[in-house]
């Protein structure tokens, strides 16, 4: 499975959009990149993936490179709840090796 | 619908002791993983069960750590003993299965090896 590269940390002003890169400049053609996020003393949790196209749900919108080397998850309204790891992670086989993510800081 | 439930959610013990964490899958779900999630790490994969078979258990640490899946529906996991570099967060995933498959995580068990 491709490698990924995210900013260890990124702040966020509440009510504002949150846009969380991520590179994975090795990614294969049948690999998926998924999103994942942990809140403190919680479990992970799912948020999105996608293959090519970008992907929306109820909770963030997931937008692809066309070369599909890079993506950017974002949260459209940040709020203090949002405040939590988040993990991009390549796969093609369901198996997920989460790296150390982004800690993403939302601020009142 | 209920999530993935673990057991207990924390657990102190001295080392060379056993120590065991239960996990209850959502139903339905055939896939089952235990990961091990060290402080300020991501966590990593223990093992995965495709109902009641161990799938991958490459990175069990066999000499003390067992797993067991009886009847493709709850997991136990098993550490004996236990050592100081033991203390983690265990945790427990389901899910359906298949190549873009969704996992599902519970709340881990925190263990402290003293």
């Amino acid at each position: 499975d491709a490698k990924t590269t995210q900013p260890p940390s990124m702040d966020c002003a509440e009510g504002r959009a949150a846009n969380l890169p991520c590179n994975h400049s090795t990614i294969s053609g049948n690999e998926y990149v998924y999103w994942y996020r942990q809140i403190h003393s919680q479990g992970p949790q799912y948020i999105i993936h996608g293959l090519k196209n970008n992907e929306t749900n109820e909770m963030a919108s997931l937008i692809i490179t066309e070369d599909r080397k890079s993506s950017t998850l974002i949260l459209p309204h940040a709020t203090l709840r949002d405040t939590a790891v988040y993990y991009c992670i390549v796969s093609g086989t369901g198996k997920l090796i989460f790296g150390q993510g982004t800690t993403l800081q939302v601020k009142p | 619908e209920a999530g993935v439930v673990q057991s207990p959610r924390y657990k102190i013990i001295e080392k060379k002791q056993p120590v065991a964490f239960w996990c209850n899958p959502i139903s339905g779900h055939n896939t089952l993983y235990w990961y091990l999630q060290n402080l300020g790490q991501g966590p990593e994969l223990l093992i995965r069960y495709e109902n009641e078979e161990a799938v991958d258990d490459s990175q069990l640490p066999k000499d003390r750590f067992s797993a067991e899946r009886l009847k493709g529906v709850d997991s136990t996991l098993k550490i004996q003993p236990a050592e100081l570099g033991d203390s983690a967060v265990y945790l427990c995933a389901s899910s359906l299965g298949g190549e873009t498959d969704t996992q599902y995580f519970g709340p881990g068990t925190r263990l402290t090896v003293l």
